[in-house]
């Protein structure tokens, strides 16, 4: 599976968009990206996914670059409730499905 | 939507007790479901994959001896974390998708189960 990167963590003040990026430079062309998110003590929440289209549904959207080795997921007016650690992930889309989690950004949204 | 559920939430147990945590599907068939740890900081790490009806499959590095996963019916799988000591103490999550669902849908995840161990 390709392993993608994200920043450690990120700020973005309540009410504006919060961008989060993740490099995933050695992505193959059957393989989608996920985002999920990880409020504490709770399971991952499914976000949003693509192969390489733009995405959006009602919690965020997702820009894929053309080239597909990096994408971002946008929240726009994040609220104090979207703090979370936000997890990109790539993946071929087969009956396995194992997901492998990277370190992900820690979003810390500010009043 | 598609709904995984765990149980118990938390639990606190003594050192060399085992422990069985069951996760379910609510509205779908799973055939296959996955189990995670997660330390205290960290990311979620992917212990093995739960098959029904046969053997699970385990990461490298995972002891099968340790944590026994059992998926005896379409919509539950347990993992029991056997003699279990302190250094078990983490956050247990599970997975399963509908494989009924477009095969790109995503996983859904349950809320997990945090393990004390004292």
């Amino acid at each position: 599976d390709a392993k993608t990167t994200q920043p450690p963590s990120m700020d973005c003040a309540e009410g504006r968009a919060a961008n989060l990026p993740c490099n995933h430079s050695t992505i193959s062309g059957n393989e989608y990206v996920y985002w999920y998110r990880q409020i504490h003590s709770q399971g991952p929440q499914y976000i949003i996914h693509g192969l390489k289209n733009n995405e959006t549904n009602e919690m965020a959207s997702l820009i894929i670059t053309e080239d597909r080795k990096s994408s971002t997921l946008i929240l726009p007016h994040a609220t104090l409730r979207d703090t979370a650690v936000y997890y990109c992930i790539v993946r071929v889309a087969n009956t396995g499905n194992q997901f492998y989690f990277g370190t992900g950004t820690s979003l810390t949204v500010i009043p | 939507g598609a709904v995984v559920s765990q149980h118990p939430s938390w639990v606190i147990c003594k050192s060399g007790t085992s422990v069985k945590i069951e996760c379910r599907s609510l509205d779908f068939q799973a055939t296959t479901m996955f189990w995670y740890r997660q330390f205290p900081k960290q990311s979620l790490m992917l212990m093995a994959t739960s098959n029904e009806g046969s053997k699970a499959t385990y990461e490298q590095g995972v002891e099968k001896d340790k944590f026994l996963i059992n998926h005896a019916s379409l919509t539950l799988s347990t993992l029991t974390v056997t003699s279990a000591h302190p250094e078990d103490s983490s956050f247990y999550i599970c997975s399963a998708r509908d494989p009924l669902a477009p095969i790109y849908q995503p996983q859904h995840f349950g809320d997990g189960t945090r393990l004390s161990i004292l």
